[in-house]
């Protein structure tokens, strides 16, 4: 069974400049997270979607980040215009149940 | 929220039993995890503890005490490739479909 897929897995920009992290979850599942993840710290979240609905974005940055999954499968989160604070690895899960799987993430470089 | 705590670093040797400890203060409690997080590669989950006691896997065990609101993961027999960081994770307000808390992870070194 394949994983959760990302792209890319890296990502080197200048800061003001727009940025988007793909994300294909597993199938079947309908539960997909985005999160944030700074050196030497756990993963935060950012947003959660229950198919498409996003169900819990409350520490989404909202002036500058987005998010969709317009068809409760397949999930864009973008950056416009990226800051070098955001400078971070940004992972992908999904889940059907307790467990939740993740992508092998997207390293974001701002300069 | 919650409050996750566990600590930076622990070095140990091949062979050898590690205890990774974490304490955490939730809202509605509903079960802890443990993730295993290799440098540069995606968390991959190890447990989840929903009742006190200990749960055996093989060479990883995970304790959980609700009433103290403590827990740690045990790993036996330590490999090279255990050198990893491991995240304690506990849900928002019960829900394991939800958001995960996070600790800021162990990052355990195997020395041979």
């Amino acid at each position: 069974e394949a994983g959760v897929v990302q792209s890319p897995r890296y990502k080197i920009i200048e800061k003001k400049q727009p940025v988007a992290f793909w994300c294909n979850p597993i199938s079947g599942h309908n539960t997909l997270y985005w999160y944030r993840q700074n050196l030497g710290q756990g993963p935060e979240l950012l947003i959660r979607y229950e198919n498409e609905e996003a169900v819990d974005d409350s520490q989404l940055p909202k002036d500058r980040f987005s998010a969709e999954r317009l068809k409760g499968v397949d999930s864009t989160l973008k950056i416009q215009p990226a800051e070098l604070g955001d400078s971070a690895v940004y992972l992908c899960a999904s889940s059907a149940d307790n467990e939740q799987f993740f992508g092998p993430g997207t390293r974001l470089t701002v300069l | 929220g919650q409050n996750i705590d566990q600590p930076t670093e622990m070095t140990a040797t091949e062979g050898a039993i590690v205890q990774i400890n974490c304490t955490y203060q939730t809202s509605g409690f509903n079960g802890l995890f443990w993730y295993q997080q290799h440098a540069g590669e995606a968390p991959t989950f190890l447990s989840y503890n929903v009742l006190d006691g200990l749960e055996e896997k093989g060479r990883f065990s995970s304790f959980l005490s609700r009433s103290k609101g403590y827990s740690y993961l045990l790993l036996k027999e330590l490999q090279m490739k255990d050198s990893a960081s491991y995240l304690c994770a506990a849900p928002h307000r019960g829900s394991t479909l939800g958001r995960l808390y996070f600790g800021r992870g162990t990052q355990l070194t195997v020395w041979p």
